[in-house]
């Protein structure tokens, strides 16, 4: 098992750019989500899926889309990146039902210039 | 609604002494309390959770942590720190009813004085 995999580690963007950062688990875990990294502040929610083909809002969804076509995939994508949006982000799975552990991704750091 | 809070930013003890990391919860029920560990450019691991049985949980690397409902607390614990516990550590809260969506505190960073 890999567990939850994130790609790429690290990205540098200019403002305006768009770009995907992509989540995958291969534990047939139901619920998956992402979360962003500041210095300070924690890690906050920004999007989860409770399924294939469910998706909703964490606490700070502005700027970021996110689908769930497949259980394995869960990508985040950045349609016009904001310097606000330099961060760590880390992607999470865990089994539905309960308060079971979540699994975190290695994280991605992004820079936005 | 549910939030943590923990007390210190910044807590540094000498190797071999007690290690006592604070946090808070607040929650409109019967939480699910979880500690997280994140070393240096690294992802999170899961140190420990209660998920209310038995109010003191164990942990790996010899940490515990103690549940007490009357002060909504549920402080980090090890009896004798090791240079390698050097890290940042998150008390989180669950809304398990829901999506098991994760509530973090802003984190307690731990370094251990040789």
């Amino acid at each position: 098992n890999a567990g939850v995999t994130q790609t790429p580690k690290f990205q540098v963007l200019k403002t305006g750019q768009s770009m995907t950062l992509q989540c995958a688990q291969d534990m047939n875990h139901e619920y998956m989500s992402w979360y962003r990294q500041d210095p300070g502040m924690g890690l906050r929610l920004i999007h989860y899926s409770v399924g294939a083909g469910i998706t909703d809002q964490g606490e700070v969804p502005n700027g970021y889309n996110v689908s769930r076509s497949t259980t394995e995939d869960f990508p985040l994508r950045l349609l016009s990146a904001a310097p606000s949006q330099t961060s760590v982000y880390f992607c999470a799975s865990n089994p539905s039902g309960g308060a079971n552990e979540q699994f975190f991704g290695p994280g991605t750091r992004l820079t936005v210039l | 609604a549910q939030s943590v809070t923990q007390l210190d930013s910044h807590v540094s003890v000498s190797e071999g002494t007690p290690v006592l990391l604070r946090c808070n919860y607040s929650s409109s029920y019967s939480p699910s309390l979880f500690w997280y560990v994140q070393h240096p450019n690294k992802g999170l691991q899961l140190l420990l959770k209660y998920t209310s049985a038995a109010t003191l949980v164990k942990g790996i690397n010899g940490f515990e942590a103690e549940f007490k409902k009357s002060e909504t607390s549920f402080h980090l614990t090890k009896p004798s720190a090791h240079m390698s516990d050097a890290a940042e550590y998150f008390c989180v809260v669950s809304d398990y009813l829901g999506a098991n969506n994760l509530f973090f505190g802003t984190g307690t960073r731990l370094t251990v004085i040789p």
